[in-house]
């Protein structure tokens, strides 16, 4: 199994602050992908890095995945209130197309 | 894209009975999936869906227990079995089409 360590567990800040949120493996992963789930949804996919070393820019989120591909990082400038959310790193499973979630960043931005 | 609807979106049940969850997506996608997440955390496969042979169990989850049907490629049903209250969770449908799309999710709470 193609494990996925995700840090921080919790994080609250306020309006304005920056966060980085981490995804780390043991594994090399062809693909990583960012998910965003609100309360009572399903996960929304944000991003997916593919090639080592890339960074992809989502309004204020940044994403960035390691040279060896077995890590990435969201990074969150000037953090809102509507970014709240659980944050979800996945790659490929053993079984082929399912996903692996790490354990997710449960995010909460206040006013 | 896809669109997932899953229904029922909550249930609560009494032990011993039993749940079909059904989703429904609006398109035909040849890989479905099955995942609980307890409120709050990461998502764990069940199943892979498979239309028309059986389901692909992962480890610590059986058909006995979790039996799915998918009859065609838009549809899928998975039933929690003679439930007790270790059963309650939110149980999510998950259709890939290059990237992965979330029904809203079923919750369930066994009493």
């Amino acid at each position: 199994t193609q494990l996925l360590e995700q840090s921080p567990q919790f994080l609250s800040i306020q309006e304005g602050e920056n966060l980085t949120v981490y995804c780390n493996s043991s594994s090399v992963f062809s693909s990583l992908q960012w998910y965003r789930q609100e309360p009572g949804e399903g996960p929304v996919l944000l991003v997916t890095v593919v090639t080592g070393g890339e960074v992809k820019k989502l309004k204020r989120l940044t994403f960035q995945f390691g040279d060896a591909r077995k890590d990435s990082s969201l990074h969150i400038t000037a953090a809102q209130p509507g970014d709240t959310g659980l944050y979800l790193c996945a790659g490929e499973s053993n079984s082929g197309y399912a996903l692996n979630f790490g354990k997710g960043t449960s995010l909460l931005v206040t006013p | 894209s896809a669109v997932i609807s899953q229904k029922p979106s909550r249930d609560i049940c009494q032990r011993g009975t039993s749940l079909t969850i059904q989703c429904q997506v609006d398109s035909q996608v040849t890989m479905m999936f099955w995942y609980r997440q307890q409120p709050g955390q990461s998502l764990t496969l069940i199943a892979t869906a498979n239309q028309g042979s059986e389901a692909t169990y992962e480890s610590g989850f059986v058909i006995d227990k979790f039996p799915i049907s998918r009859p065609n490629l838009t549809f899928s049903t998975l039933t929690v079995s003679n439930m007790s209250p270790e059963d309650s969770s939110i149980y999510l449908c998950s259709a890939t089409t290059g990237e992965a799309f979330f029904g809203q999710g079923t919750r369930l709470t066994v009493v």
